[in-house]
């Protein structure tokens, strides 16, 4: 099965309003959380990550928090812009796997 | 700012020939890997590589596929016989070693379209 879960698969949000997903991993060893945004036609791009040493990290309008104990890290965007919309993908060192996708919209 | 560069940007070719796609990663890192991405999916980890050899590689990379480190630079993806199925974005990407070298820097991209 998947290593890595990523929900949900899309989100259409309001500009302005906050967005979360969720990723949850099975690898115990895991100890690197990184999210990536990727624009139609582009690369991925390292958005924001987290090392297993820490609970919550945050850039300006998004953050990732991590649960080690329940083996999940959500990324959170608050006041969300146009621009924001792209699909977001976490990613599972451990197995070196990335999520589904997420299909993120935001809607002016 | 160093960026991971990947040659040609765009491959067609027919079923059944080999091809090469070409990455140059940054220039101080030590780990390199593939992934690739059928259009409309999520991303799929191919193989990685570290001191010239394969460190792990998905269900993906069997044996029609191979890379090679060929000089200081170069780091190649080679499908022996494409499929119809290998049509995707083929993305190269590399990351330092050490303690801070988890971050993984992508290149631009191969699409590689099997007819």
């Amino acid at each position: 099965g998947e290593n890595v879960e990523q929900h949900p698969s899309t989100l259409s949000v309001q500009e302005g309003d906050s967005a979360v997903i969720k990723c949850t991993y099975s690898d115990s060893a895991s100890n690197y959380f990184p999210w990536y945004k990727q624009e139609l036609g582009k690369r991925p791009q390292l958005i924001i990550d987290i090392r297993s040493n820490v609970g919550e990290k945050k850039d300006q309008r998004i953050a990732v928090t991590l649960n080690k104990t329940a083996k999940h890290f959500s990324l959170h965007i608050t006041e969300t812009q146009p621009e924001d919309s792209a699909v977001y993908f976490c990613y599972s060192w451990g197995k070196l796997q990335f999520g589904a996708g997420t299909q993120v919209v935001v809607t002016p | 700012e160093p960026e991971v560069t990947q040659t040609p940007s765009h491959q067609v070719t027919q079923m059944g020939q080999e091809v090469i796609l070409r990455c140059v990663p940054i220039s101080n890192h030590l780990y390199f890997y593939w992934y690739r991405q059928i259009l409309g999916q999520k991303v799929e980890f191919l193989v990685s590589f570290y001191n010239n050899e394969i460190s792990e590689k998905s269900e993906i990379f069997d044996d029609q596929f191979s890379v090679e480190r060929p000089d200081g630079s170069n780091f190649t993806l080679k499908i022996r016989s494409t499929k119809l199925e290998d049509s995707a974005m083929y993305f190269c990407a590399s990351n330092p070693a050490g303690v801070g070298g988890y971050e993984q820097y992508f290149g631009p991209g191969t699409r590689l379209t099997v007819t």
